[in-house]
């Protein structure tokens, strides 16, 4: 069965700073690989996906994230943070033969001015 | 107008009482989930629909029913509410298989006294 784990309930970064928000995955198959995150009252927003090809993805409000296949991680990585970045967020998986999107338990992020 | 619209946004209801939510898009996507969002426990599927005529059960549907009665409405009901079954319910979209990025709602937060 497929599972995404996020380890970290919450990060604090400094504005300015570099920032991970870390997540780890189980699937079988190839995976596809998801980032969300929510604001306060509002629903998730896609932020990025990989599915194939380049382990460095590019998404939404500068963020990336790294595949990599032998650890099987997804790390959301963004290099300056702001305080807006400071939210709820989602690692999801889904594998490739599925149809179903599971999410990890998600990370809070607080950046600090 | 928002694409993926839910109503009601709150609702607070007493033990047993029947209570459905609904969720509408206009994006014109075939496929539709229910997820509910538990603190800690990140986002879990309840129900999807891939078309009109097709249900699904997620990995927590037991006291939950759907209704897909277009492909724009697919309703979620608690035919006997309880405490346990509250929390924040979001209804999303996606296009189809090679593309599983998902499109959320604003959620509705139902509490069970």
């Amino acid at each position: 069965a497929q599972s995404v784990a996020q380890p970290e309930d919450q990060v604090n970064v400094a504005e300015g700073n570099p920032l991970t928000v870390k997540c780890t995955y189980s699937v079988s198959g190839n995976p596809y690989l998801f980032w969300y995150v929510q604001y306060p009252n509002r629903g998730l927003q896609f932020l990025l996906k990989y599915i194939t090809g380049d382990n460095l993805v590019k998404g939404s409000y500068g963020f990336e994230a790294e595949f990599n296949k032998s650890q099987t991680s997804f790390h959301l990585k963004k290099p300056s943070a702001l305080v807006s970045d400071s939210a709820l967020y989602f690692c999801a998986v889904r594998d490739t033969g599925g149809f179903k999107t599971i999410f990890g338990a998600g990370t809070r992020l607080f950046v600090k001015a | 107008d928002a694409d993926v619209t839910q109503t009601p946004r709150n609702r607070i209801t007493k033990t047993g009482k029947r209570i459905m939510l609904e969720c509408s898009q206009t994006k014109g996507h075939d496929r539709m989930y229910w997820y509910r969002q538990d603190p800690g426990l990140g986002l879990r599927l309840i129900y999807y629909s891939f078309d009109v005529k097709d249900i699904n059960k997620g990995e927590i549907s037991d006291g939950y029913s759907v209704s897909r009665q277009a492909q724009a409405k697919f309703s979620l009901s608690l035919e006997s509410a309880i405490p346990n079954q509250t929390a924040l319910y979001f209804c999303a979209t996606s296009v189809g298989p090679n593309n599983e990025k998902l499109f959320f709602g604003s959620g509705t937060q139902l509490s069970v006294l």
